[in-house]
């Protein structure tokens, strides 16, 4: 699985949008870049995935690039309880591997 | 609809004993996943199976542990004999795996987790 690179910690005016980077420069053409998030105490909550192509559901949208060597998470309009240790995986198969993630510090 | 289930929430035991913890997959999931969560090492994939046959238990730290899943509803890790260095938070997660699809995997979906603590 690649390996991706995310800033260690981001803070976010509340109502703001939220733009969280990831690179992984090293994808390779089958694998999928997903986005998972990790509310203090609790489990890890999966947001959305892509390939190719732009996504969005109820809770982000997800923007990558067209040589899929980065990625940007994107909460239209955050809220407190978005406060979160946000994860970028990149993988082909049923295996997560988390990293450290981006620590997203939503604030009043 | 229920979620992932792992009891107990919290487990406190002296060092050398026995320690099993318990999960309760989503229904109807053919992927059972069992994650540790350690400041120092961030949260790592121990074992999953898949239809209750364990696929990769690369990331069992050593012998002491041991995974099993008699069926599609239930799951156990257990640590025998549990030592300080093994209090973590443990994590469950299930999802619904099968054949690749060109919409990619679907999410694994996690449990609260077990707080473990080995004095």
């Amino acid at each position: 699985d690649a390996k991706t690179t995310q800033p260690t910690s981001m803070d976010c005016a509340e109502g703001r949008a939220a733009n969280l980077p990831c690179n992984h420069s090293t994808i390779s053409g089958n694998e999928y870049v997903y986005w998972y998030r990790q509310i203090h105490s609790q489990g890890p909550q999966y947001i959305i995935h892509g390939l190719k192509n732009n996504e969005t559901n109820e809770m982000a949208s997800l923007i990558i690039t067209e040589d899929r060597k980065s990625s940007t998470l994107i909460l239209p309009h955050a809220t407190l309880r978005d406060t979160a240790v946000y994860y970028c995986i990149v993988t082909l198969s049923d295996k997560l591997i988390f990293g450290t993630g981006t620590r997203l510090q939503v604030f009043p | 609809d229920a979620g992932v289930i792992q009891s107990p929430r919290h487990e406190v035991t002296e060092m050398g004993q026995e320690v099993t913890l318990r999960c309760k997959p989503i229904s109807g999931h053919n992927s059972l996943f069992w994650y540790r969560q350690t400041m120092m090492r961030g949260l790592e994939l121990l074992i999953y199976f898949n239809n209750n046959v364990p696929i990769d238990d690369s990331g069992m730290p050593e012998d002491r542990f041991s995974a099993k899943m008699p069926n599609a509803s239930f799951s156990t890790l257990k640590i025998q004999p549990s030592e300080p260095r093994d209090s973590a938070v443990y994590f469950c997660a299930s999802g619904d795996f099968g054949t690749f699809s060109r919409d990619g995997n679907q999410p694994q979906h996690f449990g609260d987790g077990t707080r473990l603590s080995i004095l």
